[in-house]
């Protein structure tokens, strides 16, 4: 079955900087790659997806770039914000729509 | 439109007992999911069911169990409560993707389960 490793678990950087969390997958047959945003005590909530036909999508600060030869994605966050501290998800999923596998999940502080 | 709705929000269970967590979405998904959320282990899959009536097993199955019934509802039952089992459960549902068209998964706000 899928497996999704995440990386840091644990990052913090300085309002203003960048911030990058990795992931890798292991099922060759896994073509969508969302990543969830989930703040203290809420549910999680999609900031921004992929598709394994597209290699990069951006939306304002946020970006992630897929490399499907190496099986791994990335999410990118520019001029961080404090709002922006938070746990955030990578997920892999297969064709159809069946059984969403999620990354450990990376703890984001943001420091003002 | 209330999205995804479980019950209840709060529960302690004492080792042994059973209960059931109930999950209802209004949006007419065919995908229904059970998460858990423990510290350090992200969103482990527990059950998911693509349609009334279909139910399957995710990555960590065992002590629980799942019907569907009608497209709307999906409660998790756990059989004999295990302090293992103190967790954050996230009910989940989304439309069904085919071919590259993923799907957003939307999940319900959590039920904060503990077993003592």
């Amino acid at each position: 079955g899928e497996n999704v490793e995440q990386h840091p678990s644990t990052l913090s950087v300085q309002e203003g900087d960048s911030a990058v969390i990795k992931c890798t997958y292991s099922d060759s047959a896994s073509n969508y790659f969302p990543w969830y945003k989930q703040e203290l005590g809420k549910r999680p909530q999609l900031i921004i997806d992929i598709r394994s036909n597209v290699g990069e999508k951006k939306d304002q600060r946020i970006a992630v770039t897929l490399n499907k030869t190496a099986k791994h994605f990335s999410l990118h966050i520019t001029e961080t914000q404090p709002e922006d501290s938070a746990v955030y998800f990578c997920a892999a999923n297969n064709t159809g729509g069946f059984k969403t596998i999620f990354g450990a999940g990376t703890r984001l502080f943001v420091k003002a | 439109n209330a999205g995804v709705t479980q019950t209840p929000k709060f529960q302690v269970l004492k080792t042994g007992q059973s209960m059931t967590l109930q999950c209802a979405q209004d949006m007419n998904h065919e995908y229904m999911s059970w998460y858990r959320q423990d510290p350090g282990m992200g969103l482990r899959l527990i059950h998911y069911s693509v349609g009334a009536g279909i139910t399957d097993q995710g990555e960590v199955p065992n002590g629980y169990n799942v019907s569907r019934s009608t497209t709307e509802d999906f409660p998790l039952r756990l059989l004999s409560a295990a302090p293992s089992q103190t967790s954050v459960y996230f009910c989940a549902s989304s439309r069904m993707g085919t071919g590259v068209s993923g799907n957003t998964i939307y999940f319900g706000e959590g039920s904060w389960l503990t077993v003592v």
